[in-house]
């Protein structure tokens, strides 16, 4: 069956740290992977998305996403974490199943900056 | 700002009420979503429509019930809901229809509380 994971419920860094979040998904198919953030208070919205090509994507506000097909992975990354950039991340995967698309979303991992 | 509103943006209601959730997209889009957001699960697809008409349900209680009038309007029913329908109810929509690579707009969601 189709799944994402996001092995980290939380996360703490340090503002101008590095940061990697985690997903792994399982698709049997060609994956269409995303990674939404989501404000507190807000809905949600689209960092970036992997269709094909080039496996290094890039997306808003300076993150950017790696897949590997090898690992199942497609983990986000941001070289410098900005205070702002605290709120929750979610990895999806497009999916198709009884005959209709989806997105199959992750629990969400949150983050959290510390000045 | 998305493009997709919703209302209203918190709504506290008894087992007993009848209410309902609007939700509105200047977008053009073709398809339009509700999703439910509840703590430390991942978002679940409640309902799909496109063009105005239902593709997806996805096995939700009847005590929900959709409206779709047209392409830009979609309404969630609510009547003898229980405590644990509390969450975030999300409406998204898409310009393309209901694609696995679709890129989803969100609205900032309705909280909702059943006592």
């Amino acid at each position: 069956a189709q799944s994402v994971t996001q092995p980290d419920i939380h996360i703490t860094v340090s503002e101008g740290a590095s940061l990697e979040l985690r997903c792994n998904y399982s698709y049997g198919a060609t994956p269409y992977l995303f990674w939404y953030v989501q404000s507190p208070g807000q809905g949600l919205q689209l960092l970036l998305k992997y269709f094909s090509g080039d496996t290094l994507v890039q997306g808003i506000k300076g993150f950017e996403a790696e897949f590997k097909r090898s690992q199942s992975s497609f983990n986000l990354r941001k070289p410098s974490v900005h205070w702002s950039d605290a709120a929750e991340y979610f990895c999806a995967v497009g999916s198709r199943s009884g005959g209709y698309n989806k997105l199959i979303f992750g629990a969400g991992t949150r983050l959290a900056v510390h000045p | 700002e998305t493009g997709v509103t919703q209302t209203p943006r918190h709504l506290v209601m008894g087992m007993t009420n009848k209410k309902s959730l609007k939700c509105e997209q200047h977008l053009g889009h073709n398809a339009m979503y509700w999703y439910k957001q509840s703590a430390k699960k991942p978002l679940e697809l409640m309902f799909v429509y496109s063009l105005e008409e239902r593709v997806e349900n996805n096995s939700v209680p009847s005590r929900f019930s959709p409206e779709c009038p047209n392409s830009s309007h979609l309404f969630l029913h609510l009547h003898t809901l229980q405590p644990e329908d509390s969450a975030l109810y999300l409406c998204a929509s898409s310009q393309g229809g209901v694609g696995r690579g679709e890129k989803l707009f969100f609205g900032s969601g309705t909280q909702l509380s059943v006592l």
